[in-house]
């Protein structure tokens, strides 16, 4: 399967604590893309990593990927309370005439005050 | 990063009825457009994906017959729930993007609950 596994299913934190999420795939990608849910909400868009990219910068958020392992990592750093959440990765393919994103079951991420 | 609204965020209704939820891109052009459903602690699962103008092409498994999406415009798709029945119960998400190659973002709505009594 070409979605995305995340790694651990559950992260608990404290504050300030930086968090990292790792994603693993099976297929050639053409880039790879994290997401965050709030219970019960959509999914936000947090950065997109291109496949000849290694890592990537966004505030308090850097991804790095790695296409000959076939991961990924979302590294936190100083979290927040409001950082709690779920968080996905999503590998891209091509699927036929479209592109398109699958979900692994994401990491819950708890970061106490 | 780009707006996509979801209408209705929360929807009840009696089995056997259908029920339609609408997608849209508020401030760019989808030239396609994802369904997906979640069930709780789940992942998203694919159900579909639109192109402006042209069917929708269904994931295997999903009745086409029973989950219609229709992408009239640019800037809205909908998903319409045929003879909705309990286990059809769940959370929907439509997702957009803007461009037909790779490398482009794709953005989400905020979810449409669905409960089938």
């Amino acid at each position: 399967s070409q979605q995305g596994e995340e790694d651990p299913q559950a992260l608990s934190i404290q504050e300030g604590e930086n968090a990292t999420m790792n994603c693993s795939y099976k297929t050639s990608i053409n880039n790879l893309q994290w997401y965050r849910q709030n219970s019960g909400r959509g999914l936000v868009h947090l950065i997109l990593i291109r496949s000849n990219e290694r890592e990537k910068h966004s505030g308090r958020l850097r991804v790095t990927l790695d296409t000959s392992k076939k991961s990924s990592s979302l590294l936190i750093t100083a979290s927040r309370a409001a950082d709690t959440a779920s968080y996905f990765c999503a590998p891209e393919v091509s699927g036929g005439s479209n592109y398109k994103l699958t979900f692994g079951k994401g990491t819950l991420l708890t970061v106490n005050p | 990063g780009a707006v996509v609204s979801q209408h209705p965020s929360r929807v009840i209704c009696k089995s056997g009825t259908s029920v339609k939820i609408e997608c849209r891109s508020l401030d760019f052009q989808a030239t396609t457009m994802f369904w997906y459903r979640q069930f709780p602690k789940q992942s998203l699962m694919l159900m579909a994906t639109s192109n402006e103008g042209s069917k929708a092409t269904y994931e295997q498994g999903v009745e086409k017959d029973k989950f219609l999406i229709n992408h009239a415009s640019l800037t809205l798709s909908t998903l319409t729930v045929t003879s909705a029945h309990p286990e059809d119960s769940s959370f929907y998400i439509c997702s957009a993007r803007s461009g037909t190659s790779f490398d482009n973002e794709q953005f989400f709505g905020p979810g449409t609950r669905l409960t089938v009594l």
